[in-house]
C-alpha cells in the first residue's frame, strides 16, 4: 500500500506570495493532520480534517488555511508569507480519528526568503 | 487543555545498554499515547500506542513504553540500544474530554546512541 505522499517536496517562496501544499493519504484513510515543524517551536498542529469537515485547529493565524476534497486528499494554504513561515510542512493520515495512529508523508520544506 | 512533556532534550546511550526516553502528559479524562521517531530529512514514523489495557505496550524496533496513570507517564523504552536507534523521538496525546481533540506532541528527544 503506498504511503502518504506529499507535493512538492521543497519550495522556495518570496515574503508576500501564498503557497499551496497537497497531502494524498494512504487509500483508504479518511482523517488528514497537518503540522508545522521547525527547529525552535518542534511540531506545531496547524489542523485536522475529516470527512471534508475541519475537526480540529490549531493556534495559527488565519493566514494559514486547508481543505480536504471527497477523495479524502488535502491541501492547505499560506497567504502572504512572513520569513517565519520557513519551516517544514507534514501531512498525517490516519483511518479516522481518536485511537487510530497517524501515518506521516516525508513533508514539504518550505523555505520564504 | 491537553499538554505533552518531554522533560529531556537529549538521551545518550551506549550500544547494548538499555534505553529510556521520559513522557508526561496531560488531558482530561483517558489518554490514547502515542510514540513516534523520526530520522534525519524523514517524516516521522509510528512505534506504539496505548489506548487502553496492559500498561506494557509492544511495538517496533523492540521498542515498549510504559502507561503510570498515577504518575502521568509514558516513558519509552528498549531493553538494549542500537546505534541506528539514533534519533529524534516524539511523545504524543489525544485526549477524550470531548471528540475530536487534536493530537499533541511533546518538543522531541534525541537519542544518541554510541558504539
Amino acid at each position: 500500500k503506498a504511503g502518504v505522499t506529499q507535493t512538492p517536496r521543497y519550495l522556495i517562496k518570496t515574503r508576500g506570495q501564498q503557497v499551496t501544499l497537497s497531502c494524498s493519504p494512504i487509500s483508504g484513510h479518511r482523517s488528514v493532520s497537518w503540522y508545522q515543524q521547525t527547529p525552535g517551536q518542534g511540531l506545531q498542529f496547524l489542523f485536522e480534517y475529516f470527512s471534508e469537515t475541519q475537526r480540529n485547529k490549531g493556534n495559527f493565524p488565519g493566514r494559514f488555511s486547508g481543505r480536504q476534497f471527497s477523495n479524502s486528499r488535502s491541501e492547505m494554504n499560506v497567504s502572504t508569507l512572513e520569513l517565519g513561515d520557513s519551516a517544514l510542512y507534514l501531512c498525517a493520515s490516519s483511518l479516522r480519528q481518536g485511537t487510530y495512529e497517524q501515518y506521516f508523508g516525508p513533508g514539504t520544506r518550505l523555505t520564504v526568503t | 487543555a491537553q499538554s505533552v512533556a518531554q522533560p529531556e532534550d537529549q538521551v545518550n546511550v551506549a550500544e547494548g545498554n538499555p534505553l529510556t526516553v521520559k513522557c508526561t502528559y496531560s488531558v482530561s479524562g483517558n489518554p490514547y499515547l502515542f510514540w513516534y521517531v523520526q530520522y534525519p530529512n524523514r517524516g516521522l514514523q509510528f512505534l506504539l500506542k496505548y489506548i487502553t489495557g496492559d500498561n506494557l505496550v509492544k511495538g517496533s524496533y523492540g521498542f515498549e513504553a510504559e502507561f503510570n496513570k498515577s504518575q502521568t507517564s509514558f516513558h519509552l523504552k528498549k531493553p538494549s540500544a542500537l546505534v541506528s536507534d539514533s534519533a529524534l523521538y516524539f511523545c504524543a496525546v489525544r485526549g477524550l474530554e470531548r471528540a475530536g481533540t487534536a493530537l499533541i506532541f511533546g518538543k522531541g528527544t534525541t537519542l544518541s546512541v554510541s558504539s
